[in-house]
């Protein structure tokens, strides 16, 4: 069965520091690969978003993922982090004709 | 063009009533998906619509229901509310029934059962 793993709960960066979130999935072929955000009280918003091709993948708000079939690892990453990204985000991982699985999310607090 | 619509944004229910919980997706979307989020289950899948048919289910009981209009608009129903259905619903939409273009969220309906 598709899972999907975020090993840290949570995470606090300082503001100006480089960011890095973890998302681990577990399936028999290459599935579909997102990074959402969520504000409190808000829906989700989708960052970015991978099915083939460069396994570097840019997205809004100057987020970047990488896929890494060996390491079944979608890692989302950012250079410099703002207080504006302080936020629940959500590694999702689907397949055609199947739904989204979510991993437990990962709650970014920034300091000043 | 308009995002994903979902009404009521609050809702505060008593157990035991039933509620239904509307979803207006992006304008050409044929897909709409529901989901469950709450702090302990964290976000659970409750079931997909593409083309007024209901194409996958999550492990819900029966008291979960949905449907979709012709026009891609999708309600859910809760009978027999529990405490703990209280949660926030979230309805996506896509454009495609694949879902490799993502899905595209709505705010979500805050439900509390009391």
């Amino acid at each position: 069965a598709q899972s999907v793993t975020q090993p840290d709960i949570h995470i606090t960066v300082s503001e100006g520091a480089s960011l890095e979130l973890r998302c681990n999935y577990s399936y028999g072929a290459t599935p579909y690969l997102f990074w959402y955000v969520q504000s409190p009280g808000q829906g989700l918003q989708l960052l970015l978003k991978y099915f083939s091709g460069d396994t570097l993948v840019q997205g809004i708000k100057g987020f970047e993922a990488e896929f890494k079939r060996s390491q079944s690892s979608f890692n989302l990453r950012k250079p410099s982090v703002h207080w504006s990204d302080a936020a629940e985000y959500f590694c999702a991982v689907g397949h055609s004709g199947y739904a989204l699985n979510f991993g437990k999310g990962t709650s970014l607090l920034v300091t000043p | 063009k308009a995002g994903v619509t979902q009404t009521p944004r609050y809702l505060i229910k008593t157990r035991g009533q039933q509620v239904t919980l509307s979803c207006s997706p992006i304008s050409g979307h044929r897909s709409v998906s529901w989901y469950q989020q709450t702090p302990g289950q964290g976000l659970q899948f409750l079931f997909e619509y593409f083309s007024e048919t209901q194409r996958n289910k999550g492990n819900f009981p029966g008291r979960f229901s949905g449907r979709q209009f012709s026009n891609s608009r999708s309600e859910m129903n809760v009978s027999t509310l529990e405490l703990g259905d209280s949660a926030l619903y979230l309805c996506a939409s896509s454009s495609e029934g694949q879902g490799r273009n993502g899905y595209t969220f709505g705010s979500g309906t805050r439900l509390t059962v009391v």
